[in-house]
């Protein structure tokens, strides 16, 4: 069974701080998908980036960057020089290959940013 | 805005009562999912719909229901509401759903059962 885990339940930090969510997964599977979801106080989910299990090169765009480490089963993001419009709920997903798209969410982190 | 639609956006019932939740996909979507987001689960996968066929199913209750149309829109329907039912149902699309594909969400349908 797959399983993705988010220790941090609450994040604040004061702007322009940087910001590291951390996601765990597990899986049995070796080709899989992860993706980063934002939930803003609006409510929608909103995509921020997939990446397949056999691309572990980090990503980086604009004040957003990931880290993905297969050894460690770990997919990090990290938010630079962090800004109000940043808090948010983001929830870190994983998709196996297997002919649909059931994603396994953890249980989001809560960022709020402090002016 | 992702291009999916929900309604109603609200939505405030009874115990014991039937609702139905309508999604549109984005232009060009075969797939259509249906996930359910409360404070004890989380978010949690219920149906996927490919072109008109069941897909996959998770962790979706008997007294729920779903299909999708020919004209690719979604219904699920929520019978003998419960308390526990009370939640954010949101809809997704993709274009095929075949894995690791984007998924697109609606801005969700909040159902308070009283």
């Amino acid at each position: 069974a797959q399983k993705v885990t988010q220790a941090q339940t609450e994040i604040s930090v004061v702007e322009k701080e940087d910001v590291t969510l951390d996601c765990v997964y597990e899986t049995r599977d070796t080709t899989y998908y992860l993706f980063w979801y934002k939930q803003p106080p609006s409510g929608e989910l909103v995509f921020l980036i997939r990446r397949n299990s056999f691309d572990e090169q980090n990503e980086i765009s604009g004040r957003y960057s990931w880290n993905f480490q297969k050894s460690t089963s770990s997919f990090n993001f990290t938010i630079t020089a962090s800004q109000v419009v940043d808090s948010a709920v983001y929830f870190c997903a994983l998709s196996e290959a297997r002919g649909n798209e059931k994603l396994t969410f953890g249980t989001g982190t809560r960022l709020t940013i402090i002016p | 805005d992702s291009g999916v639609t929900q309604t109603p956006k609200h939505l405030i019932t009874a115990t014991g009562q039937r609702v139905t939740l309508r999604c549109s996909p984005r232009s060009g979507d075969l797939s259509v999912y249906w996930y359910q987001q409360s404070l004890d689960q989380g978010l949690q996968f219920l149906i996927q719909y490919y072109n008109g066929e069941e897909r996959a199913k998770g962790n979706i209750l008997e007294r729920f229901s779903a299909q999708q149309f020919p004209d690719l829109h979604s219904e699920l329907n929520l019978s003998s509401l419960e308390l526990g039912d009370s939640a954010l149902y949101f809809c997704a699309s993709s274009v095929g759903g075949t894995g690791g594909e984007k998924l697109f969400f609606g801005s969700g349908t909040q159902l308070s059962v009283l």
